[in-house]
């Protein structure tokens, strides 16, 4: 298995909804990633589990909150978010500072 | 401070016509430089992985080289189906958790 699969593909929701992104990856990598991506920007670094264990936050505002429950798991909880956080959502991971496998994303719009 | 710089921004080509894309860096101690391609609403797919001056890696109509200072991605005879925006990252050696990514180029080919 050489993917990092992404769940939901699509999501809506509203500014008081709490919902969450789910990223699964079963080669056996030990970092993971939050990427935020605008359209027609590069992707943005929010978090980086290595070895299980939150080793980057991008200065993300408190709405979004990260969870590694295992190491091939990694969730992005998301709270009273706001129209400008609509974006593409990647996870990846690699080996520990190798490169990256990233998901195809979650499209995600908030109204 | 690292940072990348991809050009040109935009690039159109007819079918078959062969060209380059750039991309400039700097960064303190180079462990590595990636190129990725991403299609619109996806994630960014690995192409490949440049460690060291005078390196080069192909991949059918792809072919990318390494510099001190940059490294292209020639792209011989295209196809419409390599439309899409190719993405160059380099990772420092001082913080392997990071991809520090270009704002990449658009490339559209067309028959």
């Amino acid at each position: 298995d050489t993917e990092v699969t992404q769940t939901p593909k699509h999501l809506v929701m509203g500014m008081t909804n709490k919902k969450s992104l789910k990223c699964e990856q079963h080669m056996g990598h030990r970092a993971m990633y939050w990427y935020k991506q605008k359209a027609k920007k590069p992707p943005e670094l929010m978090f980086v589990y290595s070895y299980e264990k939150l080793s980057i936050n991008e200065s993300v505002p408190s709405r979004f909150s990260p969870e590694c429950p295992n190491s091939s798991l990694l969730n992005l909880h998301l709270h009273a978010l706001q129209p400008e956080d609509s974006a593409l959502y990647l996870c990846a991971s690699s080996q520990v500072g190798d490169g990256y496998t990233f998901g195809s994303g979650t499209r995600l719009t908030v109204v | 401070e690292d940072q990348v710089t991809q050009s040109p921004e935009a690039l159109r080509l007819q079918e078959g016509e062969s060209s380059s894309l750039n991309c400039s860096y700097t960064v303190s101690g180079l462990r590595g430089l990636f190129w990725y391609r991403q299609d619109p609403g996806k994630g960014p797919e690995f192409l490949f992985t440049l460690y060291s001056a005078g390196e080069e890696k192909e991949k059918e109509r792809l072919k990318a080289t390494l510099t001190k200072k940059e490294s292209f991605l020639h792209i011989t005879a295209p196809k419409p189906e390599d439309s899409a925006t190719y993405l160059c990252a380099v990772q420092a050696w001082v913080d392997t958790d990071k991809l520090i990514f270009g704002t990449g180029t658009r490339l559209q080919v067309f028959p």
